[in-house]
């Protein structure tokens, strides 16, 4: 069935180092969304990308979509306290009776201080 | 506006007895997911509500949990006979349609004693 991978699973960085999970499809995805998740909390929408290799910032975060459309990153600039939790991304089911997102992995991040 | 609304909040029940969880989704939101999530896991999918279509009920883990949505609004997700293994967070997302971003409740964490 349809997966989406994300890598690392875990990451652990030092307040002010670089950042970067990877989402991968098995099959090639109209858009793709990334949500937040802070601990002890609820997934939070973040962005949403359609176009083949497309990339938006958010301030310190950029997303990428591949140009395959099978994969995409969240890079995280200089790290800070605030950026600690699962960053999920989440593509649209090709299955042709359900339009449901399908939800990756997620990448539990944390930062030292 | 209100957001997504679940209650309880918390629920701590014996094993073997029933649940009943609550989502109230966003007004003018079509479509609603039930996430199961146990502590430092990803999202398991339960169940999809769009519109009039059937329900989407592939992620059910068993014949004990089923769900309903009343009016194209409230939903309810019922345990019956629960085991400690469905102890875990349950969220309720709800959106505008299949494929747009989802906005979560802030979940019921149930304990199965």
């Amino acid at each position: 069935g349809q997966q989406v991978m994300q890598i690392p699973q875990y990451q652990h960085v030092q307040e002010g180092e670089d950042f970067t999970t990877y989402c991968n499809s098995s099959t090639t995805l109209s858009n793709i969304q990334w949500y937040k998740q802070r601990p002890g909390g609820h997934p939070v929408f973040l962005i949403q990308l359609v176009k083949s290799g497309e990339v938006k910032k958010q301030k310190r975060l950029t997303f990428q979509f591949g140009e395959a459309k099978k994969n995409s990153s969240l890079h995280i600039t200089a790290t800070q306290t605030t950026d600690v939790g699962t960053y999920f991304c989440a593509g649209p089911s090709v299955s042709y009776n359900t339009d449901k997102l399908i939800f990756g992995t997620g990448t539990r991040l944390q930062v030292f201080p | 506006g209100a957001g997504v609304s679940q209650s309880p909040s918390n629920k701590v029940t014996e094993k073997g007895k029933d649940v009943e969880l609550r989502c109230d989704p966003i007004s003018g939101h079509t479509a609603l997911y039930w996430y199961r999530q146990s502590l430092g896991q990803g999202l398991e999918f339960l169940i999809y509500f769009q519109g009039n279509s059937a329900p989407d009920k592939s992620g059910l883990p068993s014949d004990r949990f089923s769900a309903e949505r009343t009016g194209g609004s409230v939903s309810t997700l019922t345990i019956q006979r629960t085991q400690q293994e469905d102890s875990a967070v349950y969220l309720c997302a709800s959106s505008f349609g299949g494929y747009q971003p989802q906005h979560f409740g802030d979940g019921t964490r149930l304990s199965i004693l």
